[in-house]
């Protein structure tokens, strides 16, 4: 049973567009939410997070929201650039606990 | 600041043989994971590590998987004997310590088994 659901496999966006990457959970326990970027042969990287007693958070072209009631949240790029394009995780973490739970990542590729 | 180091990069086996995975974590990170990514799918735990007591083993497959952490700084894994399934890609990440739940990972090793 997966705790953290990224249910597009991958999306394509225009340059200079906004790019919307989705995740949902199911675990109520979870308070604390990140979302990593990985490109090929790396591991992946920290790119924004959201605690759970905030409903946004920014960071440059990167804007994390967070849905409790919903159990969603969702990373937005404004704009998105070539250099964007790699494999997006939501992760997520239990109040007190550094442990995180990966959902299975969303492929984005920004075209020129 | 260097990040977390692991060696090696690439490894093939033959099933039925050892295979060891070294990692250095980030200097200071009291709190080292090792994950498991298959193909398609995002990390999995393996083990947590707060020091060098393993205070999260419950996904590590204990009949031929180990792992230590001497002196709470480096650490191995190893898998023995070594099954085609195991052909994954081992990542592992650290974190300054309980209640910091940014991880950084490495860029993992990429094992594979014939």
């Amino acid at each position: 049973d997966q705790q953290v659901k990224q249910n597009s496999p991958s999306l394509s966006v225009q340059e200079g567009r906004i790019s919307i990457l989705n995740c949902d959970y199911t675990n109520s326990m979870f308070d604390y939410f990140l979302w990593y970027k990985k490109y090929p042969a790396e591991g992946p990287t920290f790119l924004i997070s959201i605690s759970s007693i905030k409903d946004k958070n920014e960071d440059g072209r990167f804007t994390v929201f967070l849905n409790k009631s919903a159990k969603h949240l969702s990373l937005h790029i404004v704009p998105s650039q070539p250099g964007d394009s790699a494999v997006y995780f939501c992760a997520a973490s239990p109040s007190g606990y550094s442990t995180l739970t990966f959902g299975k990542g969303t492929m984005l590729l920004v075209s020129p | 600041e260097a990040g977390v180091v692991q060696s090696p990069r690439y490894k093939i086996i033959e099933k039925k043989q050892p295979v060891a995975f070294w990692c250095n974590p980030i200097s200071g990170h009291n709190t080292l994971y090792w994950y498991l990514q298959n193909l398609g799918q995002g990390p999995e735990l393996l083990i947590r590590y707060e020091n060098e007591e393993a205070v999260d083993d419950s996904q590590l497959p204990k009949d031929r998987f180990s792992a230590e952490r001497l002196k709470g700084v480096d650490s191995t894994l190893k898998i023995q004997p070594a099954e085609l399934g195991d052909s994954a890609v081992y990542l592992c990440a650290s974190s300054l310590g309980q209640g910091y739940t940014e991880a950084f990972f490495g860029q993992g090793t990429r094992l594979t088994v014939v």
